[in-house]
């Protein structure tokens, strides 16, 4: 199995701009999640679907944060406009119902400018 | 908002030394994980153990939960310079949601 897939792995914008991260989870996962860590606030659950459902997104910082899982294998992140606070790491991870290991992507760094 | 408090925040000793990190929470928890994360790397899943376990063993790592006091503990032992990385302890409170709230981590580092 190839993993959770995240494109890019790096992104730098400047601030206003409108950035769109992508996931991939693992086939047959149930669960997709979506994080992000800083050093000042650590690792933050922003967002999870459960069959491409929106079921918590309770950690969205702001409207200006956006998430869809327009099918079973594809989910994006997206943020419009960007500012330089959200500078950070996004990961996507990606869960089977019934089990409890989360897998995780590498990780998209985004740098706004 | 952070579930898990982990102490200490950095750990530093020699190649076959054992490293102990700690983790305290505030609620009730389903299950206790542990994930480790090497340097510019996603977090990779290491031990899971559950409200009703007090102790879990997998080679080298050894878990402990203690429900009451609502703290549990990662024994790496004969460690590796292979083992440098941070280790983030993560709750689950329901097994329903699949939601997990990561603690700030350790970073430790294995001398060679």
């Amino acid at each position: 199995d190839a993993g959770v897939i995240q494109s890019p792995r790096h992104e730098v914008t400047e601030m206003g701009q409108e950035v769109t991260l992508r996931c991939k989870p693992i086939s047959g996962h149930d669960y997709l999640f979506w994080y992000r860590q800083t050093m000042m606030r650590g690792l933050e659950l922003l967002i999870y679907f459960n069959n491409n459902v929106p079921i918590d997104d309770s950690g969205m910082p702001e409207d200006r944060f956006s998430a869809k899982m327009p099918n079973a294998s594809f989910s994006t992140l997206k943020i419009q406009p960007s500012e330089p606070r959200d500078s950070a790491v996004y990961f996507c991870a990606s869960r089977r119902i019934k089990t409890d290991t989360q897998y995780f992507g590498p990780g998209t760094r985004l740098t706004v400018l | 908002s952070q579930q898990g408090e982990e102490d200490p925040q950095a750990l530093s000793i020699q190649e076959g030394e054992n490293a102990t990190m700690n983790c305290s929470y505030k609620t009730s928890i389903n299950n206790l994980q542990w994930y480790r994360q090497n340097s510019g790397r996603g977090l990779v899943h290491l031990i899971l153990i559950r409200s009703n376990e007090r102790e879990k063993h997998s080679g080298r790592l050894r878990v402990t939960l203690d429900t009451s006091k609502k703290s549990s503990s990662l024994l790496i032992t004969a460690s590796r310079a292979a083992d440098t990385a941070s280790y983030f302890c993560a709750t689950d409170r329901s097994s329903n949601t699949g939601k997990l709230i990561f603690g700030q981590g350790t970073t430790l580092q294995v001398k060679p």
